[in-house]
């Protein structure tokens, strides 16, 4: 079983839709997620930190329940461009910085 | 300011040659983290040096697989004897510190394709 994982689409919807991501970690000692953005053929890119009260950016909202190791985001009004993969990443137990990156959702926001 | 660089962007080599990529991170990060994504993949963690000194290389596939990062700032990949399977893009991060998090800036990464 990886210890990241995510659906990994492709997720199609109209400009305007409401879309949601969900994610699942394996390791329960895991202290601190993420959701990254990946445009294609680019580099990933820090699009939010995931908090146990949920954290809301824009019309990006993460949400963390650790007693299900669940991670969600859910984007609101997409916009074209929102079309990218989103990776679901957790911080390693092991103190040394490296993160575990889930296979990442493709998303394509059409118009 | 600038960001992580690596070179070359490109690479194409034959099973069984070595090669060598190469990760200029921001300046000033002492952290500095080798992952390797395949496609359709998320990224994969192979190695992270803290200064000179690597401090977890328990990403590493094989022997095969080894990097340096000599005066804490400039670091090399190296993969010996090439193999089909090598073929991924091969991304390089860096941080300012890592007691605590802090995030990480990726370099726009090298393709590797071996034939």
């Amino acid at each position: 079983r990886k210890e990241v994982e995510q659906d990994p689409g492709p997720f199609n919807v109209p400009e305007g839709a409401t879309v949601a991501f969900n994610c699942t970690y394996s390791n329960s000692a895991s202290q601190s997620f993420f959701w990254y953005r990946q445009d294609c053929r680019k580099e990933p890119k820090l699009l939010m930190s995931v908090y146990s009260s949920g954290n809301e950016d824009g019309r990006f909202t993460a949400q963390l329940n650790r007693a299900s190791q669940y991670i969600s985001l859910l984007i609101r009004d997409s916009k074209l461009s929102d079309s990218a993969t989103y990776l679901c990443v957790v911080l390693g137990a092991s103190n040394t910085g490296k993160l575990i990156f889930g296979q990442g959702t493709t998303l394509q926001v059409k118009p | 300011g600038a960001g992580v660089s690596q070179t070359p962007s490109n690479k194409v080599t034959e099973k069984g040659k070595y090669v060598e990529l190469r990760c200029d991170p921001i300046s000033g990060h002492t952290a500095l983290y080798w992952y390797r994504q395949s496609l359709g993949q998320g990224p994969e963690f192979l190695i992270y040096f803290q200064g000179t000194g690597a401090a977890d290389d328990s990403g590493l596939p094989n022997d095969r697989f080894f990097a340096v990062r000599p005066e804490g700032s400039v670091s090399t990949l190296k993969i010996q004897r090439t193999e089909r399977g090598d073929s991924a893009v091969y991304l390089c991060a860096s941080s300012g510190q890592v007691s605590s998090y802090n995030e990480q800036f990726f370099g726009p990464g090298t393709r590797l394709t071996v034939l």
